[in-house]
């Protein structure tokens, strides 16, 4: 459960606020994630780093900004916000493309997100 | 891009009874095929997971069976439990990408 860590677990920011989230991952791996959970909604990927480099997108707005400082570390920069942005945030991690490739994606807890 | 369509959305069994979640691809070339399960408020957790090079894996009562031809894949679990009461992911996986995820399946086990 502490492989991959999150933080905050929750956050209120108003539409004209800057934040950010951590994630963090203790498992060695060389890939991150980050996932949005909106309700009634599936588990959509924004962001995918492999070696620290930013490989897919997915046309997600440019007010979620990431950063991955190093293996271990990645970060979603969020600013102007809107409402329906309001949603759970996950990161996972998986070790890709390396001896013992497994695929396995392990998920941090996530943070719930309220914009207002 | 991939695209994965799951059913049902949600599935009432009752204790003891099998219950059977499908799931289909729309990629050819994905090839790692993994079953999340998520409770009520908690991160979702791997159960399972299958690679394109095998049809079926097992693992307690838990198993996977994938047809690459018909690019489907399903989950079994028998002998339910209370405990087995979440909403079950399933998701698709094509070398460097992210998984891409179904809508989910809500499993009530009715006791």
């Amino acid at each position: 459960e502490t492989g991959v860590t999150q933080t905050p677990r929750h956050l209120v920011m108003g539409m004209t606020n800057k934040k950010s989230l951590k994630c963090e991952q203790h498992l060695g791996h060389n890939a991150m994630y980050w996932y949005k959970q909106s309700a009634k909604k599936p588990l959509e990927l924004m962001f995918v780093y492999s070696l620290e480099e930013r490989v897919e997108n997915n046309s997600v707005p440019s007010r979620f900004s990431p950063e991955c400082p190093n293996s271990s570390h990645l970060f979603l920069h969020l600013h102007t916000l809107q409402p329906e942005d309001s949603a759970l945030y996950l990161c996972a991690s998986s070790q890709d493309f390396a001896a013992g490739r497994t695929d396995t994606q392990y998920f941090g807890p996530g943070t719930r997100l309220t914009v207002l | 891009g991939e695209n994965v369509e799951q059913h049902p959305s949600t599935l009432s069994v009752q204790e003891g009874d099998s219950a059977v979640i499908k799931c289909t691809y729309s990629d050819s070339a994905s090839n790692y095929f993994p079953w999340y399960k998520q409770e009520l408020g908690k991160r979702p957790q791997l159960i399972i997971d299958i690679r394109s090079n095998v049809g079926e894996k097992k693992d307690q009562r838990i198993a996977v069976t994938l047809n690459k031809t018909a690019k489907h894949f399903s989950l079994h679990i028998t002998e339910t439990q209370p405990e087995d009461s979440a909403v079950y992911f399933c998701a698709a996986k094509q070398g460097a990408d992210g998984l891409t995820f179904g809508k989910g399946t809500h499993l009530i086990i009715q006791p």
